[in-house]
């Protein structure tokens, strides 16, 4: 596709339950980036990818998040036993040069 | 944690003032970019400035750096009602474009 892709747009969980959102990056683009952002504030990096290896997750809160990208291109950002906490809008992102290309996010939101 | 650090939080101007907003960072940095993020979209690149350069342009889009001061401004020239979004600063700290930290953020106005 043109853009990057994320799904679901809107996702409702109860407190307790997994969730897997998923991003599809622009075509070749070697780096992938997940961040949080919650309401008001700017994006928090969790984790970053260059294809399919995870170099660096020291952004993830807690042992409840996990990303993968097995085949180097689509990536899932799952969140077991969520919590109140955990509602915000995870964003992903791509970049082959340094510039990255977002996606419009997943946002969850915790009851 | 947040590096970036923008002012003001929030600007209202009317259409066709320019705009300038301030981003303050702490550690050496290797690239600073700005974001604009329109509500409830992602965000959207706007403009790239290396740690060796010292001003760049980009159509309405002028961006200056100061690494000995640990700061950037981006000024909108002649703003448009369009403009209306929050702006954004990112620093890359790792050299190796892994790793993007942002600022909270400036919630930008601009009234017709």
């Amino acid at each position: 596709g043109a853009g990057v892709s994320q799904s679901p747009r809107y996702k409702v969980a109860k407190r307790g339950q997994d969730v897997a959102l998923r991003c599809d990056p622009i075509s070749g683009h070697v780096s992938l980036f997940w961040y949080q952002q919650a309401l008001g504030q700017g994006p928090e990096f969790l984790t970053y990818f260059q294809n399919e290896a995870q170099l660096d997750k020291s952004g993830l809160p807690s042992d409840r998040f996990f990303a993968e990208r097995p085949e180097g291109s689509v990536s899932t950002l799952k969140i077991q036993r969520t919590q109140q906490e955990d509602s915000a809008v995870y964003l992903c992102a791509s970049s082959l040069y340094g510039e990255l290309f977002f996606g419009e996010g997943s946002r969850l939101t915790v009851l | 944690s947040q590096q970036g650090e923008e002012d003001p939080q929030a600007l209202s101007i009317q259409e066709g003032e320019n705009a300038t907003m301030n981003c303050s960072y702490k550690t050496s940095i290797n690239n600073l970019q700005w974001y604009r993020q329109n509500s409830g979209r992602g965000l959207v690149h706007l403009i790239l400035i290396r740690s060796n350069e010292r001003e760049k342009h980009s159509g309405r889009l002028r961006v200056t750096l100061d690494t000995s001061k640990k700061s950037s401004s981006l000024l909108i020239t002649a703003s448009r009602a369009a403009d209306t979004a929050s702006y954004f600063c990112a620093t890359d700290s790792t050299g190796a474009n892994s790793k993007l930290t942002f600022g909270k953020g400036i919630t930008l106005s601009v009234r017709p």
